[in-house]
């Protein structure tokens, strides 16, 4: 498996653009979580997915955030519409009940 | 009042040096996982444990449970141990995550 693969890795959009940032889980695993680095906060986790199904997203940060898992293998994280303070690395991670998280390379979203 | 404290913020250490790095936590757990996020940028999971202590060459993880503590060894360290190490729990709804530690071996 190649492991979780995120796009775009970079993302530059002006304030008021709709973004969307796209993971591929492992194969197999029933979680996905999709989490939000900055220097300011550190980690933070946005919100998880299991079985398809939000968990929790008890961490997203407001209304313009939403997230979307369709099927087994893909999920989506948008954002509309952007804002400066939105610039951040956007990580996508999968695990198997109750293993090790495995992380995608993250998306560097700058918004101008 | 952060719920994962981590200790030290910033460690360098001379190649060869036994390293610690500390996680303390507030809140009940089923589980804390210890990530290593590297100068580039990407985050790997080093452990997740729930309880005693795991091993991965020479990384060593452990977990005290009723002290609500964990530490993170590295055994002979090695430039390319350098990164931020990152303690993170959850509590199967939520996860906290601490603030990281940066560590730089230096040869």
């Amino acid at each position: 498996d190649a492991g979780v693969i995120q796009s775009p890795r970079h993302e530059v959009t002006e304030m008021g653009q709709e973004v969307t940032l796209r993971c591929k889980p492992i194969s197999g695993h029933d979680y996905l979580f999709w989490y939000r680095q900055t220097m300011m906060r550190g980690l933070e986790l946005l919100i998880y997915f299991n079985n398809n199904v939000p968990i929790d997203d008890s961490g997203m940060p407001e209304d313009r955030f939403s997230a979307k898992m369709p099927n087994a293998s893909f999920s989506t994280l948008k954002i509309q519409p952007s804002e400066p303070r939105d610039s951040a690395v956007y990580f996508c991670a999968s695990s198997q009940p109750p293993g090790q998280a495995f992380f995608g390379q993250g998306t560097r979203l700058t918004v101008v | 009042k952060n719920e994962v404290e981590q200790s030290p913020q910033n460690l360098t250490a001379q190649e060869g040096e036994f390293i610690t790095i500390n996680c303390s936590y507030s809140v009940g757990i089923s589980a804390l996982h210890w990530l290593q996020q590297h100068p580039g940028g990407g985050i790997v999971s080093l452990f997740m444990l729930s309880s005693g202590k795991k091993k991965h060459g020479r990384l060593i993880a452990t977990i005290n449970i009723q002290e609500k503590h964990s530490s993170l060894h590295i055994t002979a360290s090695h430039p390319r141990d350098s990164a931020v190490y990152i303690c993170a729990v959850t509590n199967g709804n939520q996860f906290y995550f601490g603030t990281g530690t940066s560590l730089t071996v230096i040869p």
